[in-house]
């Protein structure tokens, strides 16, 4: 079945990095947009950038451009998500989503990722 | 930036009852293709999010029918005809137009 796959839990000292990964089964890794979504602690959830597979194309949220880099490998159907210069209000789940079609028309985020922890503390 | 308002931010609901959240945009999710990029979704304590419905009206797969949204240009409405008890948790809107963005999110309770 389709699936998104994430990396285990991180905890990460203030000004590291943190490198999450989501592996896609079940479809065809380049045929859909990856989004990744963040939440803190009680709070709710926060966009932060798309990647096309395909191309390697990415969009970020204005608040992430300088601290997130989104790549892919497609020989193994991972997205990554790597976030730099961590602050403790970086703390938060990471979820990557499966978007729309690279080719088609608009589709929501019909599969999530279970979620990974990122701790960041000193 | 598109700015995504819902309300009520927490409702409690007697099973077998309605349910409403309401959700407005800052601009029209219009796109030129001509459909509507607003989506809801409902993440379920301790659970990833789950998309419910996408471009306003139209309802995921396995997405029960008591689950229906409507809307058009700054204004959606996500509506649960008999609230179950597998319903709790926090309803959100997401609009697709410009990159994303989501709304604070609704906390539906059971009474």
């Amino acid at each position: 079945q389709v699936q998104l796959v994430q990396s285990g839990a991180e905890v990460k000292k203030p000004g590291a990095s943190a490198k999450v990964s989501c592996k896609a089964s079940g479809y065809i890794f380049t045929g859909y947009y990856v989004h990744w979504v963040r939440q803190a602690p009680g709070q709710g959830l926060e966009w932060m950038g798309w990647i096309n597979p395909q191309s390697g194309g990415t969009k970020c949220a204005q608040k992430f451009q300088d601290s997130v880099t989104m790549t892919r490998d497609t020989s193994i159907s991972t997205a990554y998500m790597e976030l730099r210069r961590l602050r403790s209000d970086d703390t938060a789940v990471y979820f990557c989503a499966r978007g729309s079609p690279t080719g088609g028309s608009y589709y929501g985020m019909h599969v999530w990722g279970q979620g990974t922890t990122v701790t960041v503390s000193s | 930036d598109i700015v995504m308002t819902q309300s009520p931010l927490s409702l409690s609901v007697t099973p077998g009852e309605p349910a409403s959240i309401s959700c407005r945009s800052s601009q029209r999710l219009l796109h030129s293709d001509g459909h509507t990029f607003l989506d809801w979704y409902l993440q379920k304590p301790g659970q990833s999010p789950q998309l419910l419905i996408y471009l306003v009206s139209n309802r995921a797969s396995g997405v029960p029918d008591r689950f229906s949204g409507s809307g058009s240009g700054t204004d959606f409405t996500l509506k649960i005809s008999r609230v179950e008890a597998e319903d709790v948790g926090v309803y959100y809107c997401m609009q697709g137009l410009q990159t994303r963005t989501f709304g604070q999110g609704t906390k539906l309770e059971i009474k």
